[in-house]
């Protein structure tokens, strides 16, 4: 692994069912984020976590829950999920919460039927 | 609330200089990105500004003016692989990272 990865790429999801992102870095970064991205809106965010073992919410949070139970690896999950959280998602992770450059995953696209 | 307004779209020819402003208004200050993002990919760092002045970095070149709520990204010697989008996103007194809806850059021959 170089740098931070998310699963699936893609995925066309059923409104009402259970869906979990997957970020993983190996940078050894403090921070992680994670944010979505809609057509002619700027990047959101959804949660954060400064350091494992802690978690925030940013501001769009309603409708996700995210975990940091170890440095690398910060789940985000959309309990039942809604046509209004049809977007791009971006993990990003940063060494630090202030004044530091963040690595941005690939992202995951996401269509909620 | 909290505000950051970028040009929608921006024109420029290969080979030219293009600025792409930035306004902010903010719930405190605690610097100022400049993020690029080409179609369908991640978004890439650019340029971070915490104090007043211009930051250069190769072709790229950043300004800002805290008084003002002000910044720019300065492009020279465009190149048809700087048609992109550019971001622009400060971090307020919570340490997030508020984002603008981004410029999207196109160059033409």
């Amino acid at each position: 692994i170089a740098g931070i990865t998310q699963a699936p790429t893609s995925q066309i999801l059923a409104a009402g069912r259970r869906m979990t992102l997957r970020c993983t870095q190996d940078m050894r970064h403090n921070a992680m984020y994670w944010y979505r991205q809609d057509l002619g809106l700027g990047l959101r965010l959804i949660h954060y976590s400064n350091t494992a073992g802690t978690t925030g919410k940013g501001e769009v949070p309603d409708g996700y829950s995210v975990s940091r139970a170890n440095t690398d690896d910060f789940p985000l999950t959309l309990a039942s999920a809604v046509p209004s959280q049809t977007s791009v998602y971006f993990c990003a992770s940063s060494e630090g919460t202030s004044g530091y450059e963040q690595f941005f995953g690939p992202g995951t696209r996401l269509t909620v039927l | 609330g909290q505000n950051i307004d970028q040009p929608t779209e921006m024109t420029a020819t290969e080979g030219a200089i293009v600025q792409i402003n930035c306004t902010y208004q903010t719930s405190g200050f605690n610097g100022l990105f400049w993020y690029q993002q080409h179609a369908g990919e991640a978004p890439t760092f650019l340029s971070y500004n915490v104090l007043d002045g211009l930051e250069e970095k190769g072709r790229f070149s950043s300004f800002l003016s805290r008084s003002k709520g002000y910044s720019y990204l300065l492009l020279k010697e465009l190149q048809m692989k700087d048609s992109a989008s550019y971001l622009c996103a400060v971090e307020d007194s919570n340490y997030q990272l508020i984002w603008g809806a981004g410029t999207k850059l196109i160059i033409k021959p």
